[in-house]
């Protein structure tokens, strides 16, 4: 069965900092594998997927993440946070046999300080 | 504006009483979901549907029943055998094309608190 884990539950940066959330994934092949933001009561806004082909993803909103197959890793990073970044970020995995499920890890929330 | 809708926003219900959280989207998408996400659990699957008249039990369907009589709807009932059903619940849909990873989308979700 396949499974995510975002081993950080909270993480505090400065504004202006670099930030790298960390996220593992357990799938016996290649997966799918997804970032989605969670602003306070509110649904879930996509940031970036991988599919396949170039390792590196580009996202909205300045992010970015790297899938390492050796490593069964999906972390995010952006270079420079904002104020605004501060939410509860979900990593996620999916299948690439046509059920379209996800399976969520249970979230790193960030707090940005001035 | 395309988009999911969920309602309502805030439901209150006490313990005995089923209710029923409305879906509805205008995306046409095939596939609809419904998640619960409780904190620091993350997102949990109740239930899934990939066409009409059809669905399926998710991790945690125990408690939960839906229906799927149109494409774009996709209502959840937690009933009373729902044991701890205060959560907040979300919506998602996407289209199913044969070929897996394609994007799925959410709602705003849906506060539940039995009182």
């Amino acid at each position: 069965a396949q499974s995510v884990t975002q081993p950080d539950i909270h993480i505090t940066v400065s504004e202006g900092a670099s930030l790298e959330l960390r996220c593992n994934y357990s799938y016996g092949a290649t997966p799918y594998l997804f970032w989605y933001v969670q602003s306070p009561g509110q649904g879930l806004q996509l940031l970036l997927k991988y599919f396949s082909g170039d390792t590196l993803v580009q996202g909205i909103k300045g992010f970015e993440a790297e899938f390492k197959r050796s490593q069964s890793s999906f972390n995010l990073r952006k270079p420079s946070v904002h104020w605004s970044d501060a939410a509860e970020y979900f990593c996620a995995v999916g299948s690439r046999f046509g059920n379209e499920k996800l399976t969520f890890g249970t979230g790193t929330r960030l707090t940005i300080i001035p | 504006d395309g988009g999911i809708t969920q309602s309502p926003k805030y439901l209150f219900r006490k313990e005995g009483q089923n209710v029923t959280l409305s879906c509805e989207q205008n995306l046409n998408h095939d596939a609809m979901y419904w998640y619960r996400q409780d904190p620091g659990q993350g997102l949990r699957l109740i239930y899934y549907s990939q066409i009409v008249n059809d669905f399926q039990k998710g991790d945690i369907a125990e408690g939960y029943s839906v229906s799927r009589e149109k494409k774009e709807s996709f209502p959840l009932t937690v009933t009373s055998a729902q044991k701890n059903p205060t959560a907040f619940y979300l919506c998602a849909s996407t289209f199913r094309t044969g070929s897996s990873g394609n994007t799925i989308y959410f709602g705003e979700g849906s506060w539940l608190t039995v009182v």
